[in-house]
């Protein structure tokens, strides 16, 4: 069965370093996301990405988030300058439709732990 | 706008017998409704999904959900749990304007030999 993959799986980082989570969603889907999980809260919706654009973003995804597609393969999440806030487990998804009419196919997350 | 409330952080079932996670939504829309579950270490898998089709919704692994309008309810159930159910479980709602996913905080899932 077709799979997000996410890595790394686990990532510590300094306060103030940058870090790339990566993504390589399912081939054929057209439209990606990224969600994150802070330890004992909700999943929340960062931004949704189709053709090359960000098409839908939260207040969570301010300047110091940025999106990309470098390759027609990956997906990333670029945190600029990390907080201890940035602290979470981040989840990517893609899909078919935008509409989850299949449902979104989730990757296993990448849990960042800023120090 | 739409929000969503499991209604135990906690469920603790012995194996064989059932399972009910409650889910109660909030719509200003007719929504679609989702369950997902996270098993340890493992990323979010769709287990079923109400999109104002049937309101009996049958799932994966012996899963299933009741779309209930007059008491904004998905609530989830199992007839018989079994010891690889043990996971957590969230109810999730799509926002119908911008299709985000509006999720609810969890529901861990134990269950006892």
């Amino acid at each position: 069965e077709p799979e997000v993959t996410q890595t790394p799986s686990h990532q510590v980082t300094q306060m103030g370093q940058e870090v790339i989570l990566r993504c390589v969603p399912i081939s054929n889907h057209l439209y990606f996301y990224w969600y994150r999980q802070i330890l004992g809260q909700k999943v929340e919706f960062l931004v949704s990405f189709y053709n090359n654009e960000i098409s839908e973003k939260s207040e969570i995804f301010d300047d110091q988030f940025s999106v990309e597609r470098p390759d027609g393969s990956n997906f990333t999440l670029k945190i600029r300058s990390t907080k201890l806030e940035d602290s979470a487990m981040y989840f990517c998804a893609s899909s078919e439709t935008p509409d989850q009419l299949d449902g979104y196919t989730f990757g296993s997350g990448t849990r960042l732990t800023v120090v | 706008a739409q929000s969503v409330t499991q209604l135990d952080s906690h469920v603790s079932v012995s194996e064989g017998t059932p399972v009910l996670l409650r889910c109660n939504y909030s719509s200003s829309y007719s929504p679609s409704l989702f369950w997902y579950v996270q098993h340890p270490n493992k990323g979010l898998q769709l287990l079923l999904k109400y999109t104002s089709a049937a309101t009996l919704v049958k799932g994966i692994n012996g899963f299933e959900a009741e779309f209930k309008k007059s008491e904004t309810s998905f609530h989830l159930t199992k007839p018989s749990a079994h010891m690889s159910d043990a996971a957590e479980y969230f109810c999730v709602v799509s926002a119908r304007s911008n299709y985000q996913l509006i999720w609810g905080a969890g529901t861990k899932l134990i269950i006892k030999p």
